[in-house]
């Protein structure tokens, strides 16, 4: 299958700062990406869906001024956790698929985060 | 909206038997459904991935069942070994992103 790395795999940072997690499809071009949040012993919540080029779509709940999403290109997409609290601790996932939604989505590896 | 239920929600067997794992959903106009697997603190590795056009997919001693008109999947693994221990997932695809279960933890004692 596909490849999608994330960057990076484990950051641990000080409350009020802003913390940026990359996901790359290695071989693909991802027309779609989406973002993912996980809490210890949870199923995956979806954040965001964006397109490349667009603006992101969030999730009920999702604030978009606190978790910025950026789609610049076709293999690249980045999540911006700004003014990080305790609470945004959690473990993010991406995931990026093609064209077509009937096509695989290929998940990255995960970023655990934690504000101390 | 999409709902995704995973039955049960823990499973603990002994090494070597078969085991199967249901998961249904809500909303039968699904384009996929995928199976995977997460172990502590890691990513998902995709097991399997049944379009809604197929019934079924095997992958070594896994394999997955798709019954869309009644809104269920299955995954049977066979001779169940102690590795196989880890949380299994299964999302629907509506369109849109996955729909996920909340999973089924097993656990396989040796």
């Amino acid at each position: 299958g596909a490849v999608v790395s994330q960057h990076p795999s484990r950051v641990i940072c000080k409350s009020g700062t802003s913390v940026k997690i990359e996901c790359r499809s290695l071989d693909f071009q991802a027309t779609t990406m989406f973002w993912y949040r996980q809490f210890p012993k949870q199923s995956l919540m979806l954040m965001a869906t964006s397109n490349e080029g667009s603006k992101a779509t969030y999730e009920q709940g999702v604030e978009k001024d606190k978790f910025l999403i950026n789609h610049a290109s076709l293999t690249l997409s980045t999540l911006t956790v700004t003014s990080a609290h305790p609470e945004d601790s959690s473990f993010y996932i991406c995931s990026a698929r093609g064209q077509g939604l009937d096509n695989e989505q290929f998940f990255g590896p995960g970023t655990r985060l934690t504000v101390l | 909206k999409q709902e995704v239920t995973q039955i049960p929600a823990a499973l603990s067997v002994p090494e070597g038997e078969n085991l199967v794992l249901n998961c249904s959903f809500t909303d039968s106009a699904i384009y996929n459904l995928q199976w995977f697997r997460q172990d502590p603190g890691k990513g998902l590795t995709s097991l399997l991935l049944i379009q809604s056009s197929q019934r079924e997919q095997t992958s070594g001693r896994l394999n997955a069942s798709l019954d869309k008109s009644s809104g269920r999947s299955t995954l049977y693994i066979a001779a169940s070994q102690p590795g196989d221990s880890a949380t299994y997932l299964c999302a629907a695809n509506s369109g849109y992103a996955l729909n996920f279960g909340k999973g089924t933890s097993l656990l396989v004692t040796p």
